[in-house]
């Protein structure tokens, strides 16, 4: 199993709908949780970082943790075509170690008008 | 600086020459960070350094590959002898806080080996 899983869509969603994204992860004592957005031809961005159990809304995006089932989800509500584009999940590979980060192959979003 | 600036944007090395890849961090920044991104996948880890001291290189992929940060600010990646399979995106990404609150990413290096 690879540590950080994400299916690598394409995702398509109408403009004005909820994208829901979701990521697994092998290591049970991760800590941390970030969701990065990669626009075609760009660098990492990142857009929300998680480190509790439960629900971080950021504007139209929420972060969803369950570290018991060792996933992480990215919500984005009233997506625009502006969202198009890979959203990559990363975890620390051990607990307590931010000094890299192992990140999942992403998952390509389509906002569709 | 405002953000972390790399260079050059691109790269197109014939097999066998070496190569240097270069990054500013944003100013201030104490971890450095190397990550290499293949077409389709994520970015895959390379190399950290905190100051100057390079605290992990488990991710160099071969002893083909070389980093320094000679005075704790920019960074060299470089690439012995290239070979094809070393085309990807060459990420530098810094951060002040050990990567605690995630990291800000550079434009990348694109390097073609042909």
């Amino acid at each position: 199993q690879k540590e950080v899983e994400q299916n690598s869509g394409p995702l398509s969603v109408p403009e004005g709908a909820i994208a829901s994204l979701n990521c697994t992860y092998s290591d049970r004592v991760s800590q941390s949780f970030f969701w990065y957005r990669q626009y075609s031809g760009k660098s990492p961005e990142l857009i929300m970082s998680i480190y509790s159990n439960g629900d971080k809304e950021d504007g139209r995006f929420t972060a969803q943790l369950n570290k018991a089932s060792q996933y992480v989800s990215l919500l984005i509500r009233d997506s625009q075509p502006s969202d198009s584009a890979t959203y990559l999940c990363a975890v620390p590979p051990f607990s307590g170690g931010y000094n890299k980060l192992i990140f999942g192959a992403g998952t390509r979003l389509a906002v569709h008008p | 600086g405002a953000g972390v600036s790399q260079s050059p944007r691109y790269k197109v090395a014939k097999r066998g020459q070496d190569v240097a890849l270069r990054c500013d961090p944003i100013s201030g920044h104490v971890s450095l960070f190397w990550y290499q991104q293949a077409l389709g996948q994520g970015p895959e880890f390379l190399t950290y350094f905190q100051n100057e001291a390079q605290l992990d290189k488990s991710g160099l992929p071969s002893d083909r590959f070389f980093a320094e940060r000679p005075e704790g600010s920019v960074s060299t990646l470089k690439i012995q002898r290239t070979q094809q399979e070393d085309s990807a995106v060459y990420l530098c990404a810094s951060s002040s806080t050990g990567g605690a609150g995630g990291y800000t990413f550079g434009s990348g290096t694109r390097l073609t080996v042909v």
